[in-house]
């Protein structure tokens, strides 16, 4: 168990739809980033938050948004949602310091439909 | 531009051989280097890293080799076991700036045959 907790597991919507992906990062972890894993295209990076903040953006679509709230979780918006938006999304925590590992949750499976 | 490659999507390895997975990256600025493990159904889970300062490190069967003029790093198992079958993500990232964010390659499946 990393203590990375994502909700929901599963998710199935349609297009035109938008879902909200939730995730607690571990206890006392201030960086909450989240990862889309499509069909062979590995793990991409996608929005960084650091204690409430917005602190790196990758290739992150202007349907998706996201933010963390003071109690640290953190939700991904998806909107507007396209057959190619399915995918693995997750979630992952890192401590504050240098060469800090990611913890990963066990991530929300979206299928576009 | 993929900053991160693991140029084989899949490798088959018998049971109690050496596993040897590849990866190379372009950006010279990467100083640290990790490997996760991702079982189906699962998250990702750090198996082992590296600093530039380094070239080699070793954690039991797991020996992660680092080769900076190169820009190539190799993981290897030794020796193999089924349980290792999984799909293995090469990431790296800047030190200095600390909460950057990690980037992945895009993974190899590794299958060991009992």
């Amino acid at each position: 168990d990393s203590g990375v907790t994502q909700t929901p597991k599963h998710l199935i919507t349609a297009t035109g739809q938008r879902v909200t992906l939730r995730c607690s990062p571990r206890s006392g972890d201030l960086s909450v980033y989240w990862y889309q894993q499509s069909l062979d295209q590995g793990l991409q990076f996608l929005i960084q938050y650091y204690n409430g903040e917005e602190r790196a953006k990758g290739n992150i679509l202007e349907r998706f948004s996201a933010q963390q709230f003071p109690d640290l979780h953190s939700e991904l918006n998806l909107s507007s949602l396209e057959l190619g938006d399915s995918a693995l999304y997750f979630c992952a925590s890192r401590a504050d310091g240098i060469n800090e590992k990611l913890f990963f949750g066990s991530g929300t499976q979206l299928s576009v439909l | 531009d993929q900053q991160v490659k693991q140029n084989s999507p899949s490798l088959s390895v018998q049971e109690g051989r050496i596993s040897i997975l590849n990866c190379d990256y372009t950006n010279s600025m990467f100083d640290y280097f990790l490997w996760y493990k991702k079982y189906p159904a699962e998250g990702p889970t750090f198996l082992i890293s590296i600093s530039s300062i380094k070239d080699k490190n070793e954690d039991g069967r797991f020996t992660v080799f680092l080769n900076k003029s190169a820009k190539h790093l190799s993981l290897h198992i030794v020796p193999s076991q089924p349980g290792d079958s999984a799909v293995y993500f090469c990431a790296a990232s800047e030190i200095y700036s600390g909460n950057t964010p990690l980037v992945f390659g895009k993974g190899t499946r590794l299958s060991v045959i009992a």
